[in-house]
């Protein structure tokens, strides 16, 4: 099955402990990318990435990192986590540029306390 | 400043009466115009997309929407909701050019209810 799998899908941490959100999909696209969504505010691209080592930043990028090193996965990373972070979290993909049908994960729900 | 408004934040209505959900952009251009549906606990999925030509799309789900470009809208359409439409719904833009960086605009998003 077609899918863009994301882990954890709940996760409560806090402030300050690194944490890394997985993304993976199996379609293999080239464009994969993350955004937050939080109440209000629709959802908000944090990065993308075009291929494989090519990562760009988006609307939100303060706080996080990112890597793209296989074509298949696209962590999310967050090395020092603040209450600003808590958010729903959507890993999404497609065939190759952001105008392509975007393919969204599950969601993670992060709380940072 | 870009923008895409979606000026309904809760709609409810009754399940087989038709539905309009509102979207209005606001660029110097016409941009690529989506409709994304997300069901509770899931991620967004596509209902259809406007690039150019006709101005009535179809979609999925029996979903349609309309551009028109004198009120820079891009409203979505359903003749009959069914309660498994209850949903919430995003408006989403990609302004011209940007599809190396995938940059969609989002609007707040309008949650539907549908009541029996």
């Amino acid at each position: 099955e077609a899918q863009v799998t994301q882990n954890p899908r709940y996760l409560i941490t806090v402030t300050g402990k690194k944490l890394t959100v997985t993304c993976s999909q199996n379609m293999n696209h080239e464009y994969m990318s993350w955004y937050r969504q939080d109440p209000g505010l629709g959802l908000r691209q944090i990065y993308y990435s075009m291929n494989v080592e090519v990562t760009d930043k988006g609307d939100v990028p303060e706080g996080y990192k990112v890597s793209r090193k296989e074509k298949r996965n696209f962590p999310l990373i967050l090395e020092s986590p603040s209450p600003n972070q808590t958010s729903l979290y959507f890993c999404a993909s497609s065939l190759s540029t952001g105008v392509d049908e975007q393919f969204f994960g599950p969601g993670t729900r992060l709380t940072v306390l | 400043a870009q923008s895409v408004t979606q000026p309904d934040i809760h709609i409810t209505v009754s399940e087989g009466a038709s539905l309009e959900l509102r979207c209005n952009y606001s660029y110097g251009a016409t941009p690529y115009l989506f409709w994304y549906v997300q069901s509770p606990g899931q991620g967004l999925q596509l209902l259809l997309k406007y690039f150019s030509g006709d101005t009535l799309v179809q979609g999925i789900k029996g979903f349609e929407a309309e551009f028109k470009r004198s009120q820079s809208s891009f409203n979505l359409r359903k003749p009959s909701v069914h309660w498994s439409d209850a949903a919430e719904y995003f408006c989403a833009v990609a302004p011209l050019g940007s599809g190396n960086t995938g940059k969609l605009i989002f609007g707040q998003g309008t949650t539907l209810q549908v009541k029996p």
